[in-house]
Formats: C-alpha cells, structure tokens, sequence
C-alpha cells in the first residue's frame, strides 16, 4: 500500500498570504489529523478530520483550518501567514471507525511539508 | 488534559550496549500509549503501542517498550542498539475513549549511537 502522501514537499511565502497544504491517506483510511511541529513548541496537534467531519481541535487560532472530501483526502488552509507559522506540517491518517479507535488505531504520517514564512 | 514528559533532551550509547528512552504521561483513564522515530526531513515512522493487557510490547526494529501503571510510565528499550538507531523519538498517549485521535507528544528525545 502506498503510505501518506503530503504536497507540496516545501513552500516559501511571505506575510500575510494564504497558503493550502494537501494530504492523500493511507487506501482506506478515513481519519485524517494535522500536526504543526517547530523546535520551540514541538509537536502540537491541529485537527483531525473524520469522515468529512472535524471531529477533534486542538488549540490554534482560527486562522487554521481544514477540510476533508468524500475520498477522505483532506487539505488544510493558513491564513493571513505570521513568521511563527514558520514549521513542519505533518498529516496522519488512520482507520478512524470506532473498533479501530478501540484498538488504538495507529497514526501513519506522511513526509511533512515544510512551510517557511519570510 | 493529558500530557508527556521526555526527561533527556539527548541519550548516548555505545553501538552493541542497551538502550533506554524514557517516557512518563499523565491521562485520565487508561491510556493509549505509542512511540514513533523520525529521522531527518522525515515524517515520524510509528514504532510500537500499548492498548492493554501485556506490559511489555514488542515493535520493529527489535524495539520494545515497559508499560509501568504505578509508575505512568512507558519507557522505550533496545538490547543492543546500532549506529542506524541514531534519530529523534517521541512518546505519545491518547485516552482510551471514543473521541478520536488526539495524539499528545513528548518534547522528543535524541538518540546518538556511537560506534
């Protein structure tokens, strides 16, 4: 199977612009969840998207935000980009349902796309 | 709330000697607890996990991890490490409800192997 894939690999923007990052699942993954890693805060989560829906949040200004479609590929969308946004932005998917969550449902991550904010 | 502490920012070993990378979390019930590795201007590669039942858990890459509830913790282990180990790794927990998949991580812990 092929693993998660992540587009693009780097970006390069300036303040202020707007920016979209993609990520394609796992085949038959139906969870999607976005993490922002940078050396001071390290891995921090930012949503996670099931079955079209967010089902979880975690602690970002609105600024960030997602979306997923019917073929569980999903995208996620900065902005009004700050310096501090400035990291690697990984994407893991999972099963999602819910005996996969009662079993743990392992997270796969994708390569990261690195964004660098001038 | 739920969280991961990684005590050593860097662990150094010999090649051919045992390794251990420490790993304490705090949840609430019981916990789903996962290390990944992630080597430079890479993604993070998924190593092993505890769900329940045994305390010790066999991974890849001859990895295994301790589950220790008394002690919350979940402490990565390795009998004989090798100069290919050399990476970052990173403990993560999540509660064991339905909630989804809200990953929390570790502040991450490098490990140089030397030769």
């Amino acid at each position: 199977k092929a693993g998660v894939t992540q587009t693009p690999r780097y970006l390069i923007k300036t303040r202020g612009q707007q920016v979209t990052l993609s990520c394609s699942p796992i085949s038959g993954h139906r969870s999607v969840s976005w993490y922002q890693q940078t050396p001071g805060q390290g891995l921090q989560f930012l949503f996670e998207y099931f079955s079209e829906t967010q089902r979880n949040k975690g602690n970002f200004p609105g600024r960030f935000s997602g979306r997923q479609f019917s073929n569980s590929r999903s995208e996620m969308n900065v902005s009004t980009l700050e310096l501090g946004d400035s990291a690697l932005y990984l994407c893991a998917s999972s099963l999602g349902g819910g005996l996969a969550t009662r079993r743990g449902d392992t997270q796969y991550f994708g390569p990261g796309t690195r964004l660098t904010v001038l | 709330a739920q969280s991961v502490a990684q005590p050593e920012d860097q662990v150094n070993v010999a090649e051919g000697n045992p390794l251990t990378v420490k790993c304490t979390y705090s949840v609430s019930g019981n916990p789903y607890l996962f290390w990944y590795v992630q080597y430079p201007n890479r993604g993070l590669q998924f190593l092993l996990k505890y769900i329940t039942g045994d305390n010790l858990v066999k991974g890849s890459y001859g990895f295994e991890a301790e589950f220790n509830k008394s002690q919350t913790s979940f402490h990565l282990k390795k009998p004989s490490a090798l100069v290919s180990d050399s990476a970052l790794y990173f403990c993560a927990v999540r509660a064991n409800n339905n909630a989804g998949n809200m990953l929390t991580f570790g502040g991450g812990t490098r490990l140089m192997v030397k030769p």
